[in-house]
Parts: structure tokens; sequence; C-alpha cells
């Protein structure tokens, strides 16, 4: 079973504080991994995306992947309220047989920024 | 560039009875997936489509759910008959390209309640 581990928190930071939201996977055959962005009563958006290991930068957020560990983490810095939502860590199959590379998505981390 | 569209944005019935989703994805967007989101969970795929043609159906519950995609374009889903286990926020995603780099955008979704 390929499983996306998230703790589902939740994550309390104070505003301009740097968020870390962690993700671990179980299928070393995955091959990128994504974070989305769900506010409450909302459909996840894409944030940014991943398929080499170390550091990718886009604005105030950070990706971040260790293959070997089996490890994916976002750094959100200069946090703001409007951050404030659940993240959810996907990540890609090389191949899920049937022609697809299925994505599986973690339970979230629900991410709070206090004022 | 309008978005992947779905309706109903809301939908109330009782057990056994039968329920439709409809979903119209981004123009040219020749994938379509349909996930299932329970609260508190991440998303999980119940079908994938690429044009017309189902590429992985394997998480879809084929004695109560179909899903049909005519026409390569928009696509259905039903679920009859309808369990309590299926109340859920049913999201439909659309994108342009498979492979790992493959990025998803997501409808609104439809919030079904089974009484």
């Amino acid at each position: 079973q390929k499983e996306v581990e998230q703790n589902s928190g939740p994550l309390s930071v104070p505003e301009g504080a740097i968020a870390s939201l962690n993700c671990t996977y179980s299928d070393r055959g995955s091959q990128s991994f994504f974070w989305y962005r769900q506010y409450s009563g909302k459909s996840p958006e894409l944030i940014m995306f991943i398929y080499s290991n170390g550091d990718k930068e886009d604005g105030r957020f950070t990706a971040q992947l260790n293959k070997a560990s089996q490890y994916v983490s976002l750094l959100i810095r200069d946090s703001q309220p409007s951050d404030s939502a659940t993240y959810l860590c996907a990540a890609r199959l090389a191949y899920s047989g049937a022609g697809s590379y299925q994505l599986t998505f973690g339970k979230g981390t629900k991410l709070s920024v206090i004022p | 560039e309008a978005g992947v569209a779905q309706s109903p944005r809301y939908k109330i019935i009782e057990k056994r009875q039968s329920v439709a989703f409809w979903c119209n994805p981004i123009s040219g967007h020749a994938t379509l997936y349909w996930y299932q989101q329970i609260l508190g969970q991440g998303p999980k795929l119940l079908i994938q489509f690429q044009n017309n043609g189902v590429v992985d159906d394997s998480q879809l519950p084929k004695d109560r759910f179909s899903a049909e995609r005519l026409k390569g374009v928009d696509s259905t889903l039903k679920i009859q008959p309808a369990k309590l286990e299926d109340s859920a926020v049913y999201l439909c995603a659309s994108s342009s390209a498979t492979g790992r780099n493959e990025k998803l955008f997501f409808g609104s979704g439809t919030q079904l309640s089974v009484l």
C-alpha cells in the first residue's frame, strides 16, 4: 500500500514566523511531489512541485526533498494569516499500472497563523 | 481561462437513492480525474480518464459507482444506490499532460450528504 503520511496538526505559528510542514512517503518509486493548499470548504490549489533532491524556492515558499529519507517538506517564510489552511502533500509514482501515474495524497496538515 | 466546472455544489439524498455529478474540465485538457475526499482526509482517486478512455478505475467501487466521459470532454459520476459512507466531497480535476510533472487543477467540488 502506497502511503503518504502527514501530521494532521493543527500547527500554530505566529504571524511573520516560518511554518514548517512535513511529509513522508512509503514508496521509493515515487518520482515527483506536490504541495496543495486547501482552504476550508474550497478545492485544493497547487502551490509547488519538486522532483529533484534539494530545495526549490518560489517566493515565500520552499519545498525540500530528500529521497534517501523519503521525506518532503514545505517551508513558508513570513507566514501570514491568509496562509491559514490545510496543506496536502501528494506523491506521484513512477508508474502505477494501467498507463497511469497515480497521485497519492496525504491527509493534510492544518496550519493556523496567529496574528 | 475558465477553470474546472462542477455541479451541483451541494446534494443531500437518502441512502439507497441515486445521484449524479457533472464535470467540465479546462478546455483542451485531455486527462480528467474524479476524487473522493472524506472529511479530514486527503483526496482519494476514484477514476482517471484520458480523452474518453478509462486509464485507471482500480479504486472505483464498481458495484455502485459508474463514470463516463463521452466525447472526451465533460464527465458524469453516478452513485447508485448511495450508502451513508459515500458522504464526502467529490472533486473533479483535469490536466493537460501526463508524466511526473503533471499538474492537476481542481474544480470546486460537490459536497454529498447521504442521510
